[in-house]
Order: structure tokens, then C-alpha cells, then sequence
């Protein structure tokens, strides 16, 4: 079957502006996790769903970032007012279970100018 | 706050050496491990997980990692490396405490040379 899917795979824009990333987890995953990947910080988690439960945010790191998942499907991560420090690939993953094996996708990379 | 630690930030080794990749974590209760591969230009991929039972698991392409509770380390092993093995490594954790989410090593690139 398919795997995760994000679009788009590149998104260029400026200073200032707001973007959306979207994330289509494998068919039947209860579970989706948002992190990002960028140059000096590595790999880190930002937002987590779980089925109907409320999200963990603990890790989004301003109150520019936000992430909706509808009908415990596809999710969007929207980050408002980009900074260049936004600039990274942004990683989207998701399981069937709690604490299962996560599925990556291929990630937005997101170059803020 | 935890915390993941891969010793190595850049290793390259001639093929058919031995490869060992450290990953030690901190203290936080019950843990799953995991190790993820970044191929150049691909997306991560799980080479194998531990959750319980036997400490010495087996992933795909013959790695297999070995997890020391006492040591809080969760190292990656493969007996003779293939240019092809040329990637990213990640050690990562879900602490059962404290949510679902993995917890990332900085990473190891490995670069084999043919």
C-alpha cells in the first residue's frame, strides 16, 4: 500500500509570509507526528495526534506553528509569520498504534528567504 | 529533560569492515528504541526496533543493535559494510512516560568507501 505522503516537496518563500504543509498518513494510522529536521538541531518532534484525542503539542516551538488533522486523516502544519530559522525539512510521520513503529515521508523542505 | 547521544558524528570505513555506531540515553523509565537510515535522497526507513525480550534484535540488511539496560545504550552493529550502506543513522526513543514521540540522536553519517 501506500506509504506517508507530503506536499508539496519544496516550498520557497519570504520572510513574513504564512505557509501550509500537508501530510497524508497510511490508510488506517491512528497516530500522526510532525517534526522537523534541520541543520544544528536535528530531528525534532513538534505535534503529535492520536485518534480523538486532544494533540500533544509540547514540542511546536512558537505559537506561530499550529497543525489540524481532519477526520483522523490528513493533517496541515501552518506556521505563520516564517522566520528564516523556520528553514528546514519538515518531517511527517505516522503509526497504527501508540508507541508502534512510525512511517516517515519524504518531508517539505521549507526555505524561508 | 530527555536526551539521545550518538558518539559519532561522521564515520567511513572501507568496505567490508566491521561497523559499530554508539547510542546511549538518558534515564526515563521504559523505553522502545529504534533505528532509523536515511539514504542520500531518501526518506527515513526503520532498520530495526526494540520494544522487549531478547536485547540483541536483528534488522534488515544484517544490522542488528544490542540494548545494555545497564548502560542505557542501544548500539548498532554490522559485520562487513557494502558501499551501499553509505546513509544517515538515527538512534531514536520513545520514553513510555512521557508521550509517543521519538526523541533523535543527532545522527551518524556513514560513508563507505568501494
Amino acid at each position: 500500500g501506500a506509504g506517508v505522503s507530503q506536499s508539496p516537496s519544496n516550498k520557497v518563500t519570504e520572510k513574513g509570509k504564512d505557509v501550509e504543509l500537508r501530510c497524508d498518513p497510511i490508510s488506517g494510522h491512528t497516530a500522526l507526528y510532525w517534526y522537523r529536521q534541520s541543520l544544528g538541531q536535528g530531528l525534532e518532534f513538534l505535534i503529535y495526534f492520536q485518534g480523538n484525542s486532544a494533540p500533544d503539542k509540547s514540542g511546536l516551538p512558537s505559537d506561530r506553528f499550529s497543525a489540524e488533522r481532519t477526520g483522523g486523516s490528513v493533517s496541515t502544519l501552518t506556521i505563520q509569520r516564517t522566520q528564516q530559522e523556520d528553514s528546514a525539512v519538515y518531517l511527517c510521520a505516522s503509526s497504527s498504534t501508540a508507541n508502534g513503529q512510525q512511517f516517515f515521508g519524504p518531508g517539505t523542505r521549507l526555505t524561508v528567504l | 529533560a530527555q536526551s539521545v547521544s550518538q558518539h559519532n558524528h561522521h564515520v567511513i570505513l572501507s568496505e567490508a569492515a566491521s561497523l559499530e555506531l554508539g547510542c546511549n540515553y538518558s534515564y526515563g523509565g521504559t523505553v522502545n528504541l529504534f533505528w532509523y537510515v536515511q539514504y542520500p535522497g531518501q526518506h527515513l526507513q526503520l532498520l530495526l526496533k526494540y520494544f522487549s525480550g531478547d536485547p540483541l534484535v536483528k534488522g534488515i540488511k544484517g544490522f542488528e543493535a544490542e540494548f545494555i539496560k545497564s548502560k542505557f545504550s542501544f548500539n548498532l552493529r554490522k559485520p562487513s559494510v557494502q558501499w551501499s550502506d553509505t546513509a544517515e543513522y538515527f538512534c531514536a526513543v520513545n520514553y513510555n512516560n512521557a508521550g509517543n514521540m521519538l526523541t533523535f540522536g543527532g545522527g551518524t553519517r556513514l560513508m563507505v568507501k568501494p
